[in-house]
């Protein structure tokens, strides 16, 4: 079963924060976070895989709250650059780790 | 970082003709490789997961007989639409990781458009 993200788009001026929502139904294994430009490939951002842990990357840093099957993907202070689709990827605990769905995605544009 | 190469990165065919597309993981050992369909704008959607030396796990509405996915070695996963009609239209992505819950690197796709 896919996650869902909200919100489905977000428009930000640079130095703006945002916040990225992904959540289940199913008890998950471990969250990854993607970024995919236009005509391009998904690139990877992160994974979290323990309840509550928290990780940062530079201004991109994510939640995973294992209990509540949520995470949130934090940007501070954005730049130009993080214009692009978001995408939460989850593994669901009882395929064995086997999976990776995705959620619709998070459309954000970074404006000057 | 690692490298997935995907290869036609478009193909325009014929109803009622295959098409193959090809997967390869250029400098790891891929256990696992996902096949993905995305319509513009819209999300990665799980076709199958192909596990080295298996047979792949469809997911639910997709057709195993028309699309075959093979993952012969540890470095490449093919995936043939087969008899493709007009509807099977899409972008295909593939992306491979060398472990479970390791991170994925992603092909860059493969356009198809069946006339």
């Amino acid at each position: 079963q896919q996650p869902v993200q909200s919100p489905q788009a977000v428009i930000l001026r640079e130095g703006e924060d945002a916040v990225i929502n992904c959540s289940s139904s199913k008890a998950l294994y471990s969250v990854h976070w993607y970024r995919q430009k236009h005509g391009e490939a998904p690139v990877f951002l992160m994974i979290l895989l323990k309840g509550g842990e928290q990780k940062g990357h530079e201004k991109i840093s994510a939640s995973f709250n294992e209990k509540k099957q949520q995470s949130s993907l934090y940007l501070t202070a954005s730049q130009l650059s993080y214009s692009g689709t978001y995408f939460c990827g989850t593994e669901d605990a009882s395929y064995n780790n086997n999976d990776m769905r995705f959620g619709a995605g998070t459309r954000l544009t970074v404006k000057p | 970082g690692a490298v997935v190469s995907q290869h036609p990165s478009w193909v325009i065919c014929k109803s009622g003709t295959s098409v193959k597309i090809e997967c390869r993981s250029l400098d790891f050992q891929a256990t696992t490789m996902f096949w993905y369909r995305q319509f513009p704008k819209q999300s990665l959607m799980l076709m199958a997961t192909s596990n080295e030396g298996s047979k792949a796990t469809y997911e639910q509405g997709v057709e195993k007989d028309k699309f075959l996915i093979n993952h012969a070695s540890l470095t490449l996963s093919t995936l043939t639409v087969t008899s493709a009609h007009p509807e099977d239209s899409s972008f295909y992505i593939c992306s491979a990781r060398w472990g479970p819950s390791e991170k994925l690197f992603f092909g860059s796709g493969t356009q198809l458009s069946v006339l």
